[in-house]
């Protein structure tokens, strides 16, 4: 049982590079949405999910796109690097929001140069 | 908006030591209320909820009770482990329409020591 993966785990970009985030899920969840974890300021949401072909932004979606064409594949692109996007980001996925808990993957660490 | 505020870590204590981390919120409507922990390496794990005032959510020894009139929902464990070192997350949810995503606080480190 897979859960929730998410590749690369580790990524460099250089300032304007654009790159996507991979995010998998194989537990039939409805609800996916990505996170950004930031030294002293917890997770933010960036974009969720509440279904294939429904997504929607989150508190910090600038700089950042999603999709959502499969119940599985939630990724997430970054269109044009910047230093201040260098974070941990988080993927998670519930069956229908957060009172049924939400399952996260282990992280990508990404640095912008 | 909604809000959770936790309390400044990181927090050491020494095994068989009692736990307290603090955490209130802010929310327009009756949030739910989570705690998640997140070990080295890895992502957060749900470890207890309340949807309710008054709901008293346990599991692994740890517990919380949902404040309605302190808006608060403390961590607490009678005897920490060394395996209990981690990242601890609280975090509220409204529960209706396109709220049922979690607001985050900013995380609370604590190492236990042998």
């Amino acid at each position: 049982n897979a859960g929730v993966t998410q590749t690369p785990k580790f990524q460099v970009l250089k300032t304007g590079q654009s790159m996507t985030l991979q995010c998998a899920q194989d537990m039939n969840h409805e609800y996916m949405s990505w996170y950004r974890q930031d030294p002293g300021m917890g997770l933010r949401l960036i974009h969720y999910s509440v279904g294939a072909g429904i997504t929607d932004q989150g508190e910090v979606p600038n700089g950042y796109n999603v999709s959502r064409s499969t119940t599985e594949d939630f990724p997430l692109r970054l269109l044009s690097a910047a230093p201040s996007q260098t974070s941990v980001y988080f993927c998670a996925s519930s069956l229908r929001g957060a009172l049924y808990g939400y399952t996260f993957g282990s992280g990508t660490r990404l640095t912008v140069v | 908006g909604d809000s959770v505020t936790q309390m400044e870590g990181p927090v050491t204590l020494s095994e068989e030591a009692f736990l307290t981390i603090n955490c209130t919120y802010t929310a327009t409507g009756y949030p739910s209320l989570f705690w998640y922990v997140q070990y080295p390496g890895e992502g957060l794990q749900l470890l207890l909820k309340a949807t309710k005032a008054d709901d008293k959510g346990s599991n692994k020894g740890f517990e919380a009770t949902y404040r309605k009139e302190t808006t608060s929902f403390h961590l607490e464990k009678g005897s920490v482990q060394v395996s209990d070192s981690a990242v601890y997350f609280c975090a509220s949810s409204l529960s209706s329409g396109s709220a049922r995503q979690l607001t985050f606080g900013s995380g609370t480190q604590l190492t236990v020591l042998p």
